[in-house]
């Protein structure tokens, strides 16, 4: 079965440092997504992205974030200056075909620690 | 998204049926509920969902009540490899919206 793939599955950044996080969406999928969970609390929505542009965001996603998709199957998550409580797991998620109702498919995530 | 309202944790023995309920009295005619759960140390994962009918899938099934303002969803079989935290969801639109769920504890 298709995967959500995400890279790296740790990463460790110093204050004030420029992180990207990777994905790969599953391949025919059409919305894209990035949530993070902070250790101990609940999944967060940060943003949605259809058509080559954010369609969501949560108040979480400041000016800090940025997403893109640079090609035909990457995703990524920027976060330009990183702050200690930026520390989470970040997950990706994709769905597809169209259908508002579609599941959406997660990857196992990367865990960011920032220092 | 709607509000939906679950018990914090739960228990049950491992090779018993698992009742998990779900309030959402809040519901509107076009929400969809959706369940995901998510297992240790990894991302959330689709276990059901549905609208008006009871549905089952390889997973689970799914019961709604008939005003919608409750559901359950069923695991008939549980085994240790069903410990997690279940999420109840009420979606109209793309992105779902998490709360706090149900941790579910398998007793061996």
């Amino acid at each position: 079965e298709p995967e959500v793939t995400q890279t790296p599955s740790h990463q460790v950044t110093q204050m004030g440092q420029e992180v990207i996080l990777r994905c790969v969406p599953i391949s025919n999928h059409l919305y894209f997504y990035w949530y993070r969970q902070i250790l101990g609390q609940k999944v967060e929505f940060l943003v949605s992205f259809y058509n080559n542009e954010i369609s969501e965001k949560s108040e979480i996603f400041d000016d800090q974030f940025s997403v893109e998709r640079p090609d035909g199957s990457n995703f990524t998550l920027k976060i330009r200056s990183t702050k200690l409580e930026d520390s989470a797991m970040y997950f990706c998620a994709s769905n597809g075909a169209g259908t508002p109702n579609s599941p959406l498919h997660f990857g196992n995530g990367t865990r960011l620690t920032v220092t | 998204d709607a509000k939906t309202t679950q018990p914090n944790s739960m228990e049950s023995n491992e090779e018993e049926p698992v009742h998990l309920p779900c309030n959402h009295s809040t519901i509107s005619g076009t929400d969809y509920i959706h369940w995901y759960r998510q297992l240790p140390s990894q991302g959330p994962e689709y276990v059901i969902h549905g609208l008006t009918s009871n549905v089952n899938n390889r997973m689970a099934s799914l019961a709604i009540a008939e005003d919608r303002k409750s559901s359950t969803l069923i695991l008939h079989r549980a085994t240790l490899r069903d410990a997690a935290v279940y999420y109840c969801i009420l979606r109209d639109g793309n992105k779902i919206i998490f709360g706090k769920g149900t941790r579910l504890h398998i007793l061996p």
